[in-house]
């Protein structure tokens, strides 16, 4: 079965540092897609960033990249040049490949929570 | 651009009543899911549907239930309510492709307090 290890339940950074978020994930499948989300207080869930397992280049989304090392079975997440407004739960999530379109839900790690700190 | 809808915000019930959850997704997205997340908690996968039939389950009790209807909204179901189901329970939508590199956008979520 599929899993997301995220190790850090909190962690702190400067204002315009960067930080990195870690995920490890355990799959059979060869190919899968991995995601990052961020849950700001207000509740909401925000897509930030995607790498798929055959993509052989790091994914980069404006200040998030990720930072995938399929050998190791990670998928660290980069905010570089950090915001006030970065602060937020955030989530790794894992889809593991379905043909037929019957199974594509998102398994997700517990979560990093992550504080800005002017 | 459009996205997830979910209502209502914000919902009070007391133990062993029902509620319903609505959910309308992005428009052409083919794959709708229920998801709860309890205080501190990563979001739990409960049920899906691709174009209108269920087509995952997750760890959904059976004093829930939900359908997705003719115009692709969705409505969750929950009966006989405990205070364990106090939860923020989101909807999402994504659009299906032959790859699994499509999000899943979520909706604001519902906020549900039983007490």
């Amino acid at each position: 079965a599929q899993k997301i290890t995220q190790t850090q339940p909190g962690m702190f950074v400067q204002e315009k540092e960067a930080v990195t978020l870690d995920c490890t994930y355990d799959t059979s499948d060869q190919s899968y897609g991995l995601f990052w989300y961020k849950q700001p207080s207000s509740g909401e869930m925000i897509f930030l960033i995607y790498q798929g397992s055959y993509d052989e280049q790091n994914a980069t989304e404006g200040r998030y990249s990720l930072n995938f090392q399929k050998a190791r079975k990670s998928a660290n997440l980069v905010i570089s040049a950090s915001q006030l407004g970065d602060s937020a739960m955030y989530f790794c999530a894992m889809r593991e490949n379905s043909y037929g379109g019957a199974t594509n839900k998102l398994i997700f790690g517990t979560g990093t929570l992550l504080a800005v700190q002017p | 651009a459009a996205g997830v809808i979910q209502s209502p915000r914000h919902l009070i019930k007391e133990k062993r009543e029902t509620a319903t959850l609505k959910c309308y997704p992005i428009p052409r997205h083919d794959t709708v899911y229920w998801y709860q997340q309890g205080p501190g908690q990563d979001p739990q996968f409960l049920i899906s549907f691709y174009e209108k039939m269920q087509s995952d389950k997750g760890s959904i009790p059976d004093r829930f239930s939900a359908q997705q209807f003719s115009d692709y909204h969705s409505e969750l179901n929950m009966s006989s309510l405990e205070l364990g189901d106090s939860a923020l329970y989101f909807c999402a939508s994504s659009l299906t492709t032959g790859e699994n590199n499509s999000p899943l956008h979520f909706g604001n979520g519902t906020r549900l307090t039983v007490t």
